[in-house]
């Protein structure tokens, strides 16, 4: 199985302020990685596919980055909406796995 | 617009089954359906995968002896049962259509997701 290991597991950050969070595979997954934004008591929402590309609806300020084993999501600007967990997930093969998740708070 | 509506919450006994509905409008039913688990207060753990358009499904090893995912293609519905309920089954329990891609290299990502059924197992 693929284990994916998120990076930090908890942020706090301050409106306005930009972040990135980091997402490590234990093999090289090219970019079959998504990630996803959940808040409280809501299904997760697509954020990036692809590794890099943003879902549509998806604000701008949001990014994704990286290939093989290494990626990275990163948020400028941050909003109030945009506090929340986010999880990647290797999409590669089965079983689909998730990073444990990043919450970021203020 | 693709939505996902799956079935209500449920309370069940320890060692009975559960079964949850999850049924897919606004697309075609071809593309794989997934089932994630989540606990409360964690994180999301994939529990299998079902292709409806030839009925295999594929499951995550911790769940193996317990879960079943079926797909009916006559009302565009996926199914999850989990048997021999354990306190700690307690969950939402999403389902999420898998989207595959159309570059070079076709990758594939989940959405969008149902609204998740609650699960509490209890005595």
């Amino acid at each position: 199985d693929i284990q994916m290991t998120q990076s930090p597991s908890s942020l706090s950050a301050s409106l306005g302020d930009s972040v990135t969070i980091t997402c490590r595979a234990s093999q090289d997954i090219r970019t079959f990685l998504n990630w996803y934004q959940q808040k409280p008591g809501k299904p997760p929402n697509l954020l990036i596919y692809d590794a890099s590309t943003l879902q549509s609806g998806v604000p701008s300020r949001f990014s994704g980055g990286g290939s093989g084993a290494h990626f990275t999501l990163s948020i400028s600007s941050l909003q109030p909406e945009d506090f929340a967990t986010y999880y990647c997930q290797q999409s590669h093969s089965t079983p689909r796995t998730f990073g444990q998740g990043t919450k970021l708070e203020i | 617009e693709v939505q996902l509506l799956q079935s209500g919450a449920e309370v069940k006994k320890p060692g009975t089954a559960v079964k949850i509905s999850c049924k897919v409008s606004g697309s075609k039913f071809n593309t794989y359906i997934n089932w994630i688990q989540q606990a409360p207060g964690k994180g999301l753990e994939w529990m299998g995968l079902v292709d409806p358009e030839d009925g295999e499904a594929e499951y995550a090893e911790k769940f193996l002896d317990r879960v079943t995912i079926t797909a009916d293609t006559s009302t565009d519905t996926a199914y999850l049962e989990l048997s021999g309920l354990k306190s700690e089954d307690t969950a939402v329990y999403y389902c999420a259509l898998e989207i595959f891609g159309s570059g070079s290299i076709v990758t594939n990502w989940f959405d969008p997701w149902g609204q998740g059924t609650l699960v509490t197992v209890s005595s």
